[in-house]
């Protein structure tokens, strides 16, 4: 299994500028989500989703959309980039079952926004 | 905001025990206690998780209080590699549908 992918790897975009971070999971889980991470700051969410078809905001979620239409993918757009969007981004799958919900994190997204 | 609270920096010698502090002040009786670390620039990495007892996995061991109100990661022969970020979350009904409240975490060095 390859886990959580995520591409690109790095991004540099220019204000205003819209693009989508990809993130895949081979595992079948069905919880799928999104942080990003400022320096020295721990991880906040941005969206996140319960199965195909179903996501919802987190604490942190404007400036972004979310889609999911299968259980592998779950990518997240940025409509308009603002410097303040400069962060990594970090995607997420877990799965619940037996009191355990470990979540399987993907190696990032660094996005500079100019 | 984070429900947990921590110190944010501890420093441990290579082959020592590396104990890590989280206070719980407002868990409640159906949260579990969920550790995660982050080593340099890559993802949060699970370590261990418990709800009333202690628990001990091949990474680490975990101690609650019996009133729950503070959990310590235990670490038993620290190595570099442990050189880390580590993160004591409490998660409800023991799944968190993918959402997960971080704190800044206790950035945790491990010296030779």
């Amino acid at each position: 299994n390859a886990g959580v992918t995520q591409t690109p790897k790095f991004q540099v975009l220019k204000t205003g500028q819209s693009m989508t971070l990809q993130c895949a999971q081979d595992m079948n889980h069905e919880y799928m989500s999104w942080y990003r991470q400022d320096p020295g700051m721990g991880l906040r969410l941005i969206h996140y989703s319960v199965g195909a078809g179903i996501t919802d905001q987190g604490e942190v979620p404007n400036g972004y959309n979310v889609s999911r239409s299968t259980t592998e993918d779950f990518p997240l757009r940025l409509l308009s980039a603002a410097p303040s969007q400069t962060s990594v981004y970090f995607c997420a799958s877990s799965y619940f079952g037996a009191s355990t919900d470990t979540q399987y994190f993907g190696p990032g997204t660094r996005l500079t926004v100019l | 905001d984070a429900k947990t609270t921590q110190p944010p920096s501890m420093d441990c010698a290579e082959g020592r025990a590396a104990n890590l502090p989280c206070n719980h002040s407002t868990i409640s009786g159906n949260e579990y206690v969920y550790w995660y670390r982050q080593i340099h620039s890559q993802g949060p990495q699970y370590i261990i998780h418990g709800l009333k007892n202690n628990e001990t996995n091949e990474m680490a061991s975990l101690i609650i209080t019996e009133d729950r109100k503070s959990s310590t990661l235990i670490l038993p022969h620290a190595t570099l590699r442990d050189t880390a970020v580590y993160y004591c979350i409490d998660v409800p009904g023991g799944t968190s549908y993918g959402k997960l409240t971080f704190g800044q975490g206790t950035i945790l060095t491990v010296h030779p």
